[in-house]
């Protein structure tokens, strides 16, 4: 059952410029958070934004939240090698667990 | 250091085989979560657990089964019915019932021989 789903699959940028992926879900929500996960690695929490929240930010990240559209986007700003990942949104609704998206590939070029 | 350790890091099975997957965490989170991830897709739920003694069944549980005795571990057993289980498995945990986000293990990966 995929409850978010993050767009675009893939996207390559220069070192320095802005990175911003979208996260669409289907039904109501009580949370959305965003993980990174480099390549064989697990995932690491980022940032989770609340429903009566519509803005959220944590160093180089930024959140946006729009329940009204049922969607989100995450803005990594000054974008660095390191950042290179796989990004995924989750949706909670305030029960036992919470749906992953299948992710965003970020590539950033040198 | 709090976290989640995932053992091992690699593991091989013959058809046929059972293969037990370790977790354990130290965090004194209450709820913990096993999913599995196949190349380029998101995570699925196996199996998830909110106190000791309990699990409930995920999206994909056919083929797998776990145990949690105690609050620091949930080990996930791949048992022969799990017809296509080679893929990347991820432990997590999580406090209030993941309102705070989850803590996620370095992974198992699990290839059939």
């Amino acid at each position: 059952s995929q409850q978010g789903e993050e767009d675009p699959q893939a996207l390559s940028i220069q070192e320095g410029e802005n990175a911003t992926m979208n996260c669409s879900y289907k039904t109501s929500i009580n949370n959305l958070q965003w993980y990174r996960q480099n390549s064989g690695r697990g995932l690491v929490h980022l940032i989770l934004i609340r429903s009566n929240e519509r803005e959220k930010h944590s160093g180089r990240l930024r959140v946006t939240l729009d329940t009204s559209k049922k969607s989100s986007s995450l803005l990594i700003t000054a974008s660095r090698a390191a950042d290179t990942a796989s990004y995924f949104c989750a949706t909670g609704r305030g029960g036992d667990k919470i749906i992953f998206g299948k992710g965003t590939r970020l590539h950033i070029l040198p | 250091d709090g976290g989640i350790t995932q053992s091992p890091k690699y593991l091989f099975r013959k058809e046929g085989q059972n293969v037990t997957l370790s977790c354990e965490q130290n965090l004194n989170h209450d709820a913990m979560y096993w999913y599995r991830q196949d190349p380029g897709q998101g995570l699925r739920l196996i199996y998830y657990s909110q106190i000791v003694n309990d699990f409930q069944k995920g999206d994909i549980a056919e083929g797998y089964s776990v145990s949690r005795e105690k609050k620091e571990s949930f080990p996930l057993t791949v048992t022969s019915a799990q017809k296509n289980p080679t893929a990347f498995y991820l432990c997590a945990s999580s406090m209030d019932r993941g309102s705070h986000g989850y803590t996620f293990g370095s992974g198992t990966r699990l290839t059939v021989v």
